[in-house]
């Protein structure tokens, strides 16, 4: 069963605008959050992690929220750019330790067109 | 640049061949990952090692094993690939696996097995 729901599945914005990608999940217990990014072809690269009950992170244009109670995460991206196409992966671990799990998202397909 | 590297990048296997992915890091990581990718599914934990010959199953180890014989280097073996075996390979490592401490991930094997 899917414990980390992405929303939507795709996305086309034009550059410039602003887009909201969200993450809910079921993954108890919730020790963090982390959103990747993985260019096409490509690895995953973080993008930033989450810890807190309810916690807010910021790295240039990416931003993001979670809130434990609710089981949700967003991820905002001001004023795309082209090389923001990519997936968006949500990640959610349930532990702080080498003894937890990472549980993945199957990701958001964004595409900046001009 | 620290980095995880896998090799090779893309691989065509007949059905009943031996496999063999290979994955190096530089970062002295005691923590390192087997994941596959799927269309449409999140990552799926194949095996993790905790490190040099510790080596536990994930959640779809069945048809793979493993080899970490030095810190840096892990293997990821298919000793008679099967065509649902087609999929694309992604080695991770980390510190440990927390909050605070970032994954790494290589850039992918695409393995097609006919």
């Amino acid at each position: 069963k899917t414990q980390v729901e992405q929303s939507p599945q795709s996305l086309v914005v034009r550059q410039g605008e602003n887009c909201v990608l969200q993450c809910n999940y079921s993954v108890t217990p919730d020790n963090h959050l982390r959103w990747f990014k993985q260019d096409t072809g490509k690895g995953l690269v973080s993008l930033t992690v989450l810890v807190d009950q309810k916690d807010k992170t910021s790295n240039g244009r990416y931003s993001a929220t979670l809130d434990k109670d609710a089981k949700h995460s967003t991820l905002h991206i001001t004023a795309t750019l082209l090389d923001d196409t990519a997936t968006y992966i949500c990640v959610v671990g349930d532990r702080g330790s080498a003894l937890g799990r990472l549980h993945f998202g199957a990701g958001t397909q964004l595409i900046v067109i001009p | 640049d620290m980095k995880v590297t896998q090799m090779p990048r893309y691989l065509i296997k007949r059905m009943g061949e031996n496999v063999l992915l290979e994955c190096g890091q530089d970062m002295s990581h005691e923590t390192m990952y087997w994941y596959r990718q799927d269309p449409g599914l999140g990552l799926q934990l194949i095996y993790i090692s905790y490190d040099v010959d510790s080596n536990s199953e994930g959640d779809i180890p069945k048809g793979y094993r493993v080899s970490r014989k030095k810190r840096e280097h892990f293997s990821l073996i298919l000793d008679s690939a099967k065509t649902n075996q087609t999929s694309v390979y992604f080695c991770a490592s980390s510190l440990a696996q927390n909050a605070n401490s970032d994954y790494t991930f290589g850039s992918g094997t695409r393995l097609l097995v006919i």
